[in-house]
């Protein structure tokens, strides 16, 4: 079955540049999502179609996809950004989440 | 305002069923594709099963393919799934999600989610 990859830890200090990134073999053809989640939170979009930025998400977040990579990159990232982040993407007629990433800022 | 709540999780035994029911209100629920999707306690997202807008078409993760039947009222504007032969590995947070339209919006994003419901399966 197809899968996402994400590593499991990104760790920066506050202001740093956080950079997730998100393997696949369809992103190619395949737009990858982004969800933030805290904890015993409900997930949040925070990038759609690649690139995009839903209302409401800091321009700090932004998106890229490159052949088989996406990345998620947290410009200037501050404390409240610790979190972990969820690559999501299409499989045909099916849907798949990388298996996420934590984020740690401090 | 979108919402979407879930209900019906609760403990069951190994090997017995459970529904879930996701009501949802603030959109128009028969022009939406709806998805199921779970986080087993401490671990990743799951996608679990999607139905389309009009019902017409389902689709599931190879982990519940054949034990759970995702299903939709128009009239009730809710969502179920009906979860047949349980395992402990079912154990996990449910949410309800709302899948965006193609060109309008966020697309085919999951836009909206519920708060989830826990299913534990112990015995």
């Amino acid at each position: 079955s197809y899968e996402l990859t994400q590593p499991p830890s990104v760790s920066v200090s506050p202001g740093q540049t956080a950079r997730i990134t998100c393997s696949g073999d369809a992103l190619p053809k395949k737009y990858a999502y982004w969800y933030q989640q805290k904890s015993g939170q409900a997930p949040v979009l925070v990038i759609y179609e690649d690139n995009k930025r839903p209302s409401g998400i800091p321009e700090r977040f932004s998106g890229s996809s490159s052949g088989t990579m996406a990345t998620l990159t947290i410009s200037g990232a501050h404390v409240q950004d610790e979190a972990d982040y969820y690559c999501y993407s299409t499989d045909n007629s099916g849907r798949v989440f990388g298996g996420g990433t934590k984020l740690t800022v401090l | 305002q979108v919402q979407l709540v879930e209900s019906g999780g609760g403990v069951v035994q190994p090997g017995r069923s459970l529904r879930l029911s996701c009501a949802a209100s603030g959109f128009t629920f028969s022009s939406y594709g709806i998805h199921w999707v779970r986080q087993a306690p401490g671990k990743g997202l799951e996608w679990v099963a999607v139905i389309w807008y009009d019902g017409s078409n389902k689709y599931y993760a190879d982990s519940v393919k054949g034990r759970f039947t995702i299903s939709r009222d128009k009239s009730k504007n809710t969502l179920y799934l009906q979860m047949n032969s349980l395992r402990v590995e079912d154990t996990a947070v449910y949410y309800c999600a709302r899948e965006g339209l193609a060109l309008a919006g966020t697309g085919t994003a999951l836009d909206y989610w519920g708060q989830g419901t826990l299913v534990t399966v112990s015995s």
